[in-house]
């Protein structure tokens, strides 16, 4: 059984554009959560998606946004690229929203130049 | 902010056990160690969790002290494979919970020959 797939692997990106990236949960999932993690850093929580309706969202500014579509999967879009959006974009999914089992997949490792 | 403390580093012989301590001394009632750990380049991976007794399964042990005010996540055998860094996360269950996980800066553990 396939786990958490993201795509793209890689990007880089210049500042002030935009980028869409994708997350497909594991086949059952239905919440999906998005993390950042800076370099050498803890991944920190940006959304929670469970059931098309956001549940959760962290400390971060509108720029970043998120959605989820009928078959669970979800992209996380960012506006407007800063220098300091460059990390690694971590989606995991779970059966549902407090889930204990969060199955991560391998991140977007996003480069803003 | 995270609501644990760990070493920054760690190092263990290979074939020994490790240990690696948490401290998590403002824990409610309602709140679980979770204990995952993320290989380099990759996602998070679950290890194991409790609420307040001991618990084992196939990859570690966790002991919690009586007080809950800290663990201690214990890999028996440990293996170049185990080098990562490890996060100890407190987590709410309950109602309204969004099933964000705040992770720290986590314990480097570096397995060595």
């Amino acid at each position: 059984d396939a786990g958490v797939t993201q795509s793209p692997t890689h990007l880089i990106k210049t500042r002030g554009q935009q980028v869409t990236l994708r997350c497909s949960p594991i086949s059952g999932h239905k919440s999906v959560s998005w993390y950042q993690q800076v370099l050498g850093q803890g991944p920190q929580f940006i959304f929670q998606y469970y059931e098309k309706e956001e549940r959760g969202r962290g400390n971060f500014p509108d720029r970043f946004s998120a959605r989820q579509f009928p078959n669970y999967s979800s992209e996380l879009n960012v506006n407007a690229l800063l220098l300091g959006d460059s990390a690694l974009y971590l989606c995991a999914s779970s059966l549902g929203v407090g889930g204990d089992g969060y199955t991560f997949g391998s991140g977007t490792r996003l480069t803003v130049v | 902010d995270a609501k644990t403390t760990q070493p920054p580093s760690m190092d263990c012989a290979e074939g020994r056990a490790a240990n690696l301590p948490c401290n998590h001394s403002t824990i409610s009632g309602n709140e679980y160690v979770y204990w995952y750990r993320q290989i380099h380049s990759q996602g998070p991976q679950y290890i194991i969790h409790g609420l307040k007794n001991n618990e084992t399964n196939e990859m570690a042990s966790l002991i919690i002290t009586e007080d809950r005010k800290s663990s201690t996540l214990i890999l028996p055998h440990a293996t170049l494979r185990d080098t990562a860094v490890y996060y100890c996360i407190v987590r709410f269950h309950g109602s309204g919970n969004t099933g964000k996980l705040i992770f720290g800066q986590g314990t480097t553990l570096q397995v060595k020959p």
